[in-house]
């Protein structure tokens, strides 16, 4: 059964320092994984997808790296702004023959405040 | 602008009574999600469906139903047998077909017990 575990539960940082958000999922058979931005009362934005073959995705100040064999991710984000305080949630699609793959599989997230 | 749009963005269900969660979405996507989000844990599918007329239970489906009558909504009741069913609930979307698409989501609605 696939699991995703996100790495701290919180993060606080200061404005301006650059940072890195961990995932890790214990199957590597999977289509792609993805990573969203939810801020308080509000839906998923997604932010960057990493097919399983692509090694990282690029958008702005966020990096994002997928080394499948080690079932890990990261999300880096550079000169990190309190526009940037949200939970950042990483989820995967699992490669299943038996229909598992129309649900992505979810970490519990990380909440990440940057102090001005 | 293309998007999801749930409403209502709050609800109040009283001890036995049904209530449904709207969803439409205008970006013309073949499938359709919903998922619960629980305090402290990640989201948790409840049902989805790849096309009109057909849909399938997710981890958690007891307590719900859902209906496919058009490729742009997607409701979902929660029933009076869901015991506890205090939570923010969201709706997705993605093209069919595509597994390697991502899915985009709404802005959810948070139900609460009166």
């Amino acid at each position: 059964k696939q699991e995703v575990t996100q790495i701290p539960a919180a993060l606080s940082v200061p404005e301006g320092e650059n940072l890195v958000l961990n995932c890790s999922f214990t199957d590597s058979a999977i289509y792609n994984l993805q990573w969203f931005r939810q801020d308080p009362g509000k839906g998923l934005t997604s932010l960057l997808l990493i097919q399983s073959s692509q090694r990282e995705q690029t958008s702005g100040r966020l990096n994002a790296s997928l080394d499948k064999s080690s079932g890990r991710s990261t999300l880096y984000i550079a000169a990190s702004q309190p526009g940037d305080s949200a939970t950042y949630l990483c989820a995967v699609r699992p490669r299943d023959w038996r229909g598992g793959s129309e649900k992505l599989v979810f970490g519990k997230g990380t909440k990440l405040t940057v102090n001005p | 602008d293309g998007g999801i749009t749930q409403s209502p963005k709050y609800l109040f269900r009283k001890e036995g009574q049904n209530v449904t969660l709207s969803c439409e979405q205008n970006l013309n996507h073949d499938a359709m999600y919903w998922y619960r989000q629980d305090p402290g844990q990640g989201l948790r599918l409840i049902y989805y469906s790849q096309i009109v007329n057909d849909f399938q239970k997710g981890d958690i489906a007891e307590g719900y139903s859902v209906s496919r009558e058009k490729k742009e909504s997607f409701p979902l009741t929660v029933t009076s047998a869901q015991k506890n069913p205090t939570a923010f609930y969201l709706c997705a979307s993605r093209p069919s077909g595509y597994l390697n698409q991502p899915q985009h989501f709404g802005d959810g609605t948070r139900l609460s017990i009166l």
